[in-house]
């Protein structure tokens, strides 16, 4: 099992650019979220997707959309990139929202110019 | 929301000493879980404990939900160790909160 992959590892983009993370889990979880890592500030939930079909905004959501595509699948989308969303962004999934285990991906590292 | 406050925020280490972590919640929590984010940014689940004891060969844990901290004890720590060591919790129905992370290097 490849647990949970995300795709691209890094971007640059500049300032108004957009841009989509993909993240993709293969261990039948129901639930799937997106956080983002910045320095000091150790990782802080931007949106969340209990069960397929259903979204719901985390601590950060402004300017970041998010699209459960299948069960397997949970993509962020940036619609205009602004500097301060430079940041590390991981992706996690669990069983259950919010009630068990997380298993985090590898991290996609975005530079916003 | 709960607060979630690690400490210490730094940890140095001779490899072979042992070391406690510290986390503490504001308010009583349904689910608490120690990561570990090794130097290449991978982040590994530790333990999920929302109270009482586990041990996984050097690591253990202890949650005291009725006073609400969680201590991560690393035994005969090893360069491996280092990283930076997160906790989070959070109450029914809402998101996991994390504390700051405390970072630990391990020298040999």
């Amino acid at each position: 099992n490849a647990g949970v992959t995300q795709t691209p590892k890094f971007q640059v983009l500049k300032t108004g650019q957009s841009m989509t993370l993909q993240c993709a889990q293969d261990m039948n979880h129901n639930s799937m979220y997106w956080y983002r890592q910045d320095p000091g500030m150790g990782l802080r939930l931007i949106y969340y997707s209990a069960s397929e079909g259903t979204t719901d905004k985390g601590e950060v959501p402004n300017g970041y959309n998010v699209s459960r595509l299948n069960k397997r699948e949970f993509s962020l989308r940036l619609e205009s990139a602004a500097p301060s969303q430079t940041s590390v962004y991981f992706c996690a999934s669990s069983e259950q929202a919010n009630t068990d285990t997380q298993y985090f991906g590898p991290g996609t590292r975005l530079t916003v110019l | 929301g709960i607060q979630v406050e690690q400490s210490p925020p730094d940890l140095i280490l001779q490899e072979g000493a042992n070391s406690t972590l510290r986390c503490n919640f504001s308010d009583s929590v349904n689910n608490l879980q120690w990561f570990h984010q090794n130097p290449w940014g991978q982040l590994i689940n530790l333990f999920y404990i929302p109270s009482g004891t586990k041990q996984n060969g050097r690591l253990s844990a202890t949650t005291v939900a009725t006073e609400r901290y969680s201590l991560l004890y690393i035994s005969s720590s090893q360069t491996t160790d280092s990283g930076v060591y997160f906790c989070a919790a959070n109450q029914a129905g809402t998101a996991l909160i994390f504390g700051k992370g405390t970072t630990l290097s391990v020298s040999s």
